[in-house]
């Protein structure tokens, strides 16, 4: 059973534009984590939310993780070709690694 | 060099044959995990381990074994590989039992089974 949703599963926008990616469940979760993997590499974590409503930057980058933490999201704005990649987000719940559900994922390219 | 390092990067094997997909690392974690790929459905975790006496099935275990040789190793096997297999495996480690530490990947296995 996949219980984190991600959409779009596939994004294609110009470089300059905004877009918005979301995680969603029907769990709560304890925290959150946004992780972006480009080709041929493994993830690599862009972020950790453990607050409900908790919000952060990361240069042009903006997570929030959802009052209820059942979901979260990400805006990039000015999307640059560096931005191209899979986003990836994971909830952990109580209990150790054993217990983090990853995202479908969001394949997101920048054209030049 | 990378802190963890997954060997063969790219594997073609037939049905049935048995594969190993091996994992090291430098960053001195004693928690290591397998990971598996699939367009749309995200990762999946096959097995971890939180220290070399410690083995534990993940949610996708069936098909799969480990062996975790010394802190720094950790190996995934297919006995009898099937076409089902075929994926992106990733070695993973981390630093805190804290599901909100950071999952450190290696740069993955590609596995096709004919």
């Amino acid at each position: 059973t996949q219980l984190l949703e991600q959409s779009p599963q596939f994004l294609s926008i110009q470089e300059g534009e905004n877009l918005t990616v979301y995680c969603n469940s029907s769990s709560v979760f304890s925290s959150l984590q946004w992780y972006r993997q480009e080709p041929g590499e493994g993830p690599v974590l862009l972020v950790t939310v453990v607050t409900g409503g908790e919000v952060k930057k990361l240069k042009r980058l903006t997570f929030q993780f959802g009052d209820a933490r059942k979901d979260s999201s990400l805006h990039i704005t000015a999307a640059q070709t560096g931005d191209t990649g899979l986003y990836l987000c994971a909830g952990a719940r109580i209990g150790g690694y054993q217990k983090v559900t990853f995202g479908t994922g969001t394949k997101l390219q920048v054209i030049p | 060099d990378a802190d963890v390092t997954q060997t063969p990067r790219n594997r073609i094997t037939k049905t049935g044959k048995r594969i190993m997909l091996e994992c090291s690392q430098t960053k001195g974690h004693d928690r290591m995990y397998w990971y598996r790929q699939d367009p749309g459905l995200g990762l999946r975790l096959i097995y971890y381990s939180f220290d070399v006496k410690d083995i534990n099935k993940g949610e996708i275990s069936d098909g799969y074994s480990v062996s975790r040789q010394a802190q720094a190793k950790f190996s995934l096997s297919l006995e009898s590989a099937i076409p089902n297999q075929t994926a992106l495996y990733f070695c993973a480690t981390s630093e805190s039992l804290a599901g909100d530490g950071e999952l450190f990947f290696g740069e993955g296995s590609r596995l096709t089974v004919l």
